[in-house]
């Protein structure tokens, strides 16, 4: 059965220290890895990743993916209070999305 | 304007009653979604439809039916409804099912 399994479930953490977020994923015929950010309502889109080793960022956060050990990672750096979200990551394979649980980041001022 | 859009915002009814979401989406987008979030944050993918046809059924009960009148709009039907089915539904429409634009969201108590 795919899966997508995410660490840790939650966090808390002070403004400007510097978090990781795991994601690893089992999904057939997988195409790529996205990550969403999931405040008060919908999810929005941070990143896709479809190839190894190839860093991918936008302004404090950057994200990677090992398609060989089957996980990415969600760095975020000099945290802001306006960062706590669920963070949410999903394996992408034909037409569907398969999402992990979320992590939930707080971030305390 | 707004992408991806739900009615209503906020669903609250009992046991037994059938009840109806509505989405739709001015990106014209071929392919949209319902997703289910439980109460554990957890995002869990229903349907799917590209271009009015049916191409993802997950294992949901019957009581869920989807109905795509036009390549816009893909409203979701709940008939004789549980107390489990209280949950957050989302829409999504994609151009690609890799990126996904999410609507706001409709809340669903069942009581």
């Amino acid at each position: 059965e795919d899966k997508v399994v995410q660490s840790p479930l939650s966090l808390v953490v002070h403004e400007g220290d510097t978090v990781t977020l795991n994601c690893s994923y089992e999904v057939t015929n997988f195409r790529s890895l996205l990550w969403y950010k999931q405040e008060k309502k919908a999810p929005t889109f941070l990143f896709m990743l479809t190839s190894s080793g190839i860093e991918k960022k936008s302004g404090r956060l950057s994200s990677i993916l090992d398609k060989k050990e089957l996980f990415s990672i969600l760095n975020i750096t000099a945290t802001q209070t306006g960062d706590s979200a669920v963070y949410l990551c999903a394996g992408e394979y034909g037409n569907k999305l398969v999402f992990g649980a979320g992590t939930i980041l707080r971030v305390k001022s | 304007d707004t992408a991806v859009s739900q009615t209503p915002k906020y669903l609250v009814t009992q046991m037994g009653n059938d009840k109806s979401i509505k989405c739709e989406q001015n990106l014209g987008h071929d392919t949209m979604y319902w997703y289910k979030q439980d109460s554990k944050k957890f995002l869990k993918i229903m349907f799917s439809y590209n271009n009015k046809e049916l191409i993802i059924n997950e294992t949901v009960p019957n009581r869920f039916s989807p109905k795509s009148p036009d390549k816009a709009h893909l409203n979701l039907h709940i008939n004789s409804l549980e107390l489990g089915d209280s949950a957050v539904y989302f829409c999504a429409s994609s151009p690609s099912p890799e990126t996904q634009y999410f609507g706001p969201g409709t809340r669903l108590l069942v009581l």
